[in-house]
């Protein structure tokens, strides 16, 4: 299995509902990632668990809230969120370093806050 | 300053031809690796090819090769015979010495459009 799988792909929410993102992976890979994507722009680093635990957090709002359950789950909760929140949520996974090939993506969600 | 560097925000070329697509990159680091991404307009991001900056030889995966100059700090995507489904977003990223998270970075994309 060489996928990251993504669920919802697609989410719409009202501004004072909380919603979950889900992230699962079962390539053994002990990093893992969410990046928020605005169109048109590369993707930026929003959390990082390492053998699942948060090594990175790069000053998000508490609004979002990570979650890894286990090594092959990533959760990213959300919780009254503003329309500028809009965005791709992109997470991905890797070896925690050294291996070649980068991360590996899923297909994101699409996230639109109204 | 910018670590990643794509000076072509838009590129056109015409199906079966091919196409270079630039990338710069800023490092004090030995140790590095250059990895390029596409991302089609259904958001997935697929990795396409790798470079190490101790290889010798450029990498090349089918019908994508990477052109990497050391020296002049470039690792420009070259695709052959486009194709209509290569019409996407095109990302040169870094990692800077063996660690992922902080040390991964996006350069800000070249959108690429193939004309029948």
């Amino acid at each position: 299995d060489t996928e990251v799988t993504q669920t919802p792909k697609h989410l719409v929410m009202g501004m004072t509902n909380k919603k979950s993102l889900k992230c699962e992976q079962h390539m053994g890979h002990r990093a893992m990632y969410w990046y928020k994507q605005k169109a048109k722009k590369p993707p930026e680093l929003m959390f990082v668990y390492s053998y699942e635990k948060l090594s990175i957090n790069e000053s998000v709002p508490s609004r979002f809230s990570p979650e890894c359950p286990n090594s092959s789950l990533l959760n990213l909760h959300l919780h009254a969120l503003q329309p500028e929140d809009s965005a791709l949520y992109l997470c991905a996974s890797s070896h925690p370093m050294g291996e070649n090939y980068g991360y590996t993506f899923g297909s994101g969600t699409r996230l639109t806050v109204v | 300053a910018q670590k990643i560097t794509q000076t072509q925000p838009g590129m056109f070329v015409q199906e079966k031809e091919a196409v270079t697509l630039d990338c710069t990159y800023d490092t004090s680091d030995q140790s590095y690796g250059l990895f390029w991404y596409k991302q089609p307009s259904s958001g997935e991001m697929i990795f396409l090819i790798y470079q190490g900056s101790y290889d010798e030889q450029n990498a090349t995966e089918g019908r994508y090769s990477l052109n990497f100059q050391k020296a002049r700090k470039s690792a420009n995507l070259v695709i052959s015979a486009s194709q209509l489904g290569d019409s996407a977003m095109y990302f040169c990223a870094m990692r800077e010495g063996d660690n992922y998270g902080q040390n991964f970075v996006f350069g800000p994309g070249t959108r690429l459009s193939v004309l029948p």
